[in-house]
């Protein structure tokens, strides 16, 4: 049971450059998000969704795209990297009830821009 | 959404128990309760989670306030593997998949 995958687990980037963090769960799962943790922060949510076809924007979207274009996969978009997007990346997913949602969390993205 | 206030850090002795404390004054009654928790160098981890009535499973207890205000995780005995940082979220049955805010949670650790 794979659970929530991310890759890559570690990548560099430079300024502008652009790249895709890419998640995947196989829970069918209807909801997926993803976060952001800078050193000794909590976690801020970047973009979320409840279904395929249907993506939201969370409390820091700006940088980022998302697109769900299957229940299984929920990618992240950086455009143009600026270093202020140095981060610790975390996918998430759970079931839509949230009375019995638990969210399952991946292993993280660890991310570098120069 | 309503938010939820909890202590920076926190202490503990091994094999004695842990409340971790969480205020939501402004929690609705369609808002469950959940804990996460995240240790060192990992993703964050499901703990437990309740509506109304305290829970209890292999992890930890979750007592709950009789006015739902604020509620209270329990670690029957601490080991040095609980040392982590702990968030409590609520999560809106009406709003399903919306927005889950995590706060700064609690750090906390625990002495040999």
């Amino acid at each position: 049971n794979a659970g929530v995958t991310q890759t890559p687990k570690f990548q560099v980037l430079k300024t502008g450059q652009s790249m895709t963090l890419q998640c995947a769960q196989d829970m069918n799962h209807e909801y997926m998000s993803w976060y952001r943790q800078d050193p000794g922060m909590g976690l801020r949510l970047i973009h979320y969704s409840v279904g395929a076809g249907i993506t939201d924007q969370g409390e820091v979207p700006n940088g980022y795209n998302v697109s769900r274009s299957t229940t299984e996969d929920f990618p992240l978009r950086l455009l143009s990297a600026a270093p202020s997007q140095t981060s610790v990346y975390f996918c998430a997913s759970s079931y839509f009830r949230v009375d019995t949602g638990e969210l399952f969390f991946g292993e993280g993205s660890r991310l570098t821009v120069l | 959404d309503a938010k939820t206030t909890q202590p920076n850090s926190m202490e503990s002795n091994e094999e004695e128990p842990v409340h971790l404390p969480c205020n939501h004054s402004t929690i609705s009654g369609t808002d469950y309760i959940h804990w996460y928790r995240q240790l060192p160098s990992q993703g964050p981890e499901y703990v437990i989670h309740g509506l109304t009535s305290n829970v209890n499973n292999r992890m930890a207890s979750l007592a709950i306030a009789e006015d739902r205000k604020s509620s209270t995780l329990i670690l029957h005995r601490a080991t040095l593997r609980d040392a982590a940082v702990y968030y409590c979220i609520l999560r809106d049955v009406h709003n399903q998949g919306g927005k889950l805010i995590f706060g700064q949670g609690t750090e906390l650790s625990v002495k040999p």
